[in-house]
């Protein structure tokens, strides 16, 4: 398994302002991962990268950036958040071996006012 | 075309009964991985168990199995012996191999909800 950190876990903030959510993992993994979900929904993917200096958009399209200057770490950042940014994003890397697998951090719970 | 679809919205189930979560899934490549996650309301994905397509016997992990049924398309998880701490949602995903960064696919999920 990966060890995966996100902070903040709960963030409450005002439209307009600059959001930076932290997506850390300790195993050195190139592959990593960004998901929106709306609550009891299913998962969408924003973001990828499969190394440094290496970004994607996913299948979802969205007003956030990211960024990998480091292996360990995948920073999502939404320059002017608005109430259409609530959800939780969920960040993952994948693990090695065959089976590909992603291992999950535990989540950012954004609210927007 | 959904990819993957997970039909039941919610199930119930009583402590210590099996139960099976649906999925189906939908791919023209003969290389692709299946995924089950389990999410408690707590939030985070907690990988459960993992099917490769050319896996010639069912996956299992413990409580978990999977009911890979490969002509069907379908790739059922199967809980035995239910627990309280199994309530949640469970998310099937594929991963395809035309998908170079191990991207995954999620269906909508299924609510599980295990009475004492």
């Amino acid at each position: 398994e990966a060890d995966i950190y996100q902070t903040p876990r709960y963030l409450v903030i005002g439209t307009g302002k600059k959001i930076t959510l932290e997506c850390s993992q300790t195993m050195g993994h190139d592959k990593m991962y960004w998901y929106q979900q709306d609550p009891g929904m299913e998962l969408h993917l924003i973001h990828y990268s499969y190394g440094v200096n290496s970004t994607e958009k996913g299948d979802l399209s969205s007003e956030s950036t990211v960024s990998r200057i480091r292996t360990e770490h995948f920073p999502l950042t939404l320059e002017s958040a608005r109430p259409s940014h609530t959800s939780q994003y969920l960040c993952a890397c994948t693990g090695t071996g065959v089976t590909d697998t992603q291992y999950f951090g535990p989540g950012t719970r954004l609210t927007v006012l | 075309a959904q990819k993957i679809t997970q039909t039941q919205p919610g199930m119930f189930v009583q402590e210590k009964e099996a139960v099976t979560l649906d999925c189906t899934y939908d791919t023209s490549d003969p290389s692709y991985g299946l995924f089950w996650y389990k999410q408690p309301s707590s939030g985070e994905m907690i990988f459960l168990i993992y099917q490769g397509s050319y896996d010639q016997q069912n996956a299992t992990e413990g409580r978990y199995s999977l009911n890979f049924q490969k002509a069907r398309k379908s790739a059922n998880l199967v809980i035995s012996a239910s627990q309280l701490g199994d309530s949640a949602m469970y998310f099937c995903a594929m991963r395809e191999p035309n998908s170079g960064y191990s991207t995954l696919t999620f269906g909508k999920g299924t609510m599980l909800l295990v009475s004492p």
